[in-house]
Parts: structure tokens; sequence; C-alpha cells
């Protein structure tokens, strides 16, 4: 079974608006988090990850991310999209040391 | 640079053949991973390893065999491929502990079934 859910298949934004792809994810125990990105024939790139301490962590290319227990998410966030933010976007877990799970992304469509 | 290779970039492969996906890292990483990624569905985990002869199964094992013989390889099999078995297939490696590093990912291999 799934234990990472991605909401929102497809999502569409203007350049300069401000981003949140969903993650939601079901673990008891806090798992580790990332967050990747997979640019149109490329190949996958960490964007941040969450393993511990301050909820909010800050990752490259402006992206951040909140870790919040009580509502088992971790959202990305970006407060001004680009037009080579167009991508897929995967939100992972690993609930101990070894394993890691994906969601099913989200593409990202920017508009000029 | 750590370099994750597999052998092959496209494959085309008959139904009921058996094939091997072979991957190789070469930083001496712990873990190891096969996932297929279909559109729509995201990576889905297949099999695993943390460590030579250790292997799990992750979310779809079924049809599928690993092997994992020395550190640096692990091989995925279809015993008997079928067409529902069309992917993208990609490994990946990783240093533990595994939030001191990211996932490093082979280009993948495209296998067709027909």
């Amino acid at each position: 079974a799934q234990s990472v859910t991605q909401p929102d298949i497809h999502i569409t934004v203007s350049e300069g608006a401000s981003l949140e792809l969903r993650c939601n994810y079901s673990y008891g125990a806090t798992p580790y988090l990332f967050w990747y990105v997979q640019s149109p024939g490329q190949g996958l790139q960490l964007l941040l990850k969450y393993f511990s301490g301050d909820t909010l962590v800050q990752g490259i290319k402006g992206f951040e991310a909140e870790f919040k227990r009580s509502q088992s998410s971790f959202n990305l966030r970006k407060p001004s999209v680009h037009w080579s933010d167009a991508a897929e976007y995967f939100c992972a877990v690993a609930h101990n040391n070894n394993d890691m799970r994906f969601g099913a992304g989200t593409r990202l469509t920017v508009k000029p | 640079d750590v370099k994750v290779t597999q052998s092959s970039r496209y494959l085309v492969k008959r139904t009921g053949e058996k094939v091997f996906l072979e991957c190789v890292q070469d930083m001496d990483h712990e873990n190891m991973f096969w996932y297929r990624q279909d559109p729509g569905l995201g990576l889905r985990l297949i099999y695993f390893s943390y460590d030579v002869k250790m292997k799990e199964k992750g979310d779809i094992p079924e049809g599928y065999s690993v092997s994992r013989e020395k550190k640096e390889r692990f091989s995925l099999i279809l015993e008997s491929a079928s067409t529902n078995q069309t992917s993208m297939y990609l490994c990946a490696s990783l240093r533990q502990p595994l939030y001191n590093s990211p996932l490093h990912f082979g280009n993948g291999t495209r296998l067709t079934v027909t």
C-alpha cells in the first residue's frame, strides 16, 4: 500500500505566483521525509529533506517544506515560481534507515 | 561523483522471456533499490537491499526477484516477462545513514515487453 500520498496529480500556476504542493504520509513514528524533482527527460534531484529538529526546512532553488506531525504532512512551498520550475515533484518517505518510498508525483505546469 | 550504472538504456523483450537488469554503483553504498516508474503512479519500490545477500520486498515484488552477491551490484530479474512489466526501471543507491546523502539514481532502463 502506498505510504505517501500526493493528492494533486497536476497543478498549474502562473509565473511569479506562490506554490504549495501537498504530501501526506501514513507511518506512525516520525519518518524521514524528502522532496525530489524530476525535470522532463532528466533524473531525480533532491530538493530538501527532514529528519528532526526545526520543522521548516530550506532546500535548493528557493524551495522550503514544513513538517506538521498533527497533519502527517510535509508540504513543499515556493513564494515565487519561475518557468524553469516546471517539472514533476515527488515526495518520499523512509520509515527506518533502509527503505525509501515515493508518492505518485505532482506535475507542475507554469503559465507565462 | 557517485556513479550508478544501469547496463541497458533500452530493452525489448518477448513475453515469457527471463530478463536481467543490472545495476552497478561505484561508491561502496550499503543500500540499493529497484523502482519502476509509470505515468501517474510515480516510483514504486520493487525490492531493496541494505547489505550483500540481504534483500527486502518493496510494494510490488510480484513477478520479480533480485540478487546482491557483491556490494556494488544489484540485479533485478523478471522471471517470465509479461506486457504489464513494460516500464521504466530505475536503480538507486544510498550511503548509510540515509540522512547524510541523497539517493543516487541510474539513468534508467526503458523495458518494452511485446
